[in-house]
């Protein structure tokens, strides 16, 4: 079966720095771009950037780009986003997604609390 | 950036109705463009790829039509199941961009 699982809610305060995974499982990893994608509470849904495992290339979109860190461990078949510092507004669920044809696997969300 | 704008925000509708959603892209995407439902506290679920491909799985009520820059996703007879906000994405041309959403409510 193929899987994106994520990594659990997490609670910072502004100014931590945060690391959220997301693992795949049951494809090759290294073959399809991995895409990351914020949704605010009782918003909607933005891509936040995108990695090619296979060799790392990334793409930020404009919003998030300086903002956070798309990165991939492709030995062990997993992508990650992190912060640097975080601030309220970045408490959201964060999705995880593989593109083939279309963004056709999701993980199960990773919630993000901010506050301090 | 490619901008999506989807009509309606909300759709009032009961079961058995036929509903259409649209998504214009303000640049052409040729059938570059997938619909997704997502249920609260749910990640989103693919419907529709590449405008008009039914994903495997995905009941035969569903369909997209469309290219270029005008996109539509019909639902010939809703269920209670469907009851949900719909999301349409480009993914012609990064940024790939989602629009607003259509919350499909009774």
């Amino acid at each position: 079966e193929v899987q994106l699982v994520q990594s659990g809610a997490e609670v910072k305060k502004p100014g931590e720095s945060l690391k959220i995974s997301c693992k795949g499982s049951g494809y090759s990893f290294t073959s399809y771009w991995i895409a990351w994608v914020r949704q605010m509470p009782g918003k909607g849904l933005e891509c936040m950037g995108i990695i090619y495992p296979g060799d790392s290339n990334t793409r930020y979109s404009p919003s998030f780009q300086g903002r956070v860190t798309i990165s991939a461990d492709k030995s062990i078949s997993t992508a990650y986003l992190q912060w640097g510092s975080l601030e309220a507004s970045d408490t959201a669920m964060y999705y995880c997604a593989r593109r083939t044809s279309a963004m056709d696997v999701w993980g199960q969300g990773t919630t993000v609390t901010v506050s301090s | 950036d490619i901008q999506m704008t989807q009509s309606p925000s909300t759709l009032s509708a009961s079961v058995g109705d036929r509903v259409t959603i649209t998504c214009r892209a303000s640049q052409y995407i040729s059938s570059w463009l997938a619909w997704y439902q997502q249920k609260p506290g749910k990640a989103p679920k693919l419907l529709i790829f590449k405008a008009s491909s039914l994903e495997s799985g995905v009941p035969s009520r569903f369909s997209g039509s469309g290219s270029g820059t005008e996109f539509t996703l019909t639902i010939s007879s809703l269920q209670p199941d469907d009851f949900a906000t719909y999301y349409c994405l480009q993914d012609s041309a990064y940024p790939w961009t989602f629009g607003q959403g259509t919350k499909v409510e009774f």
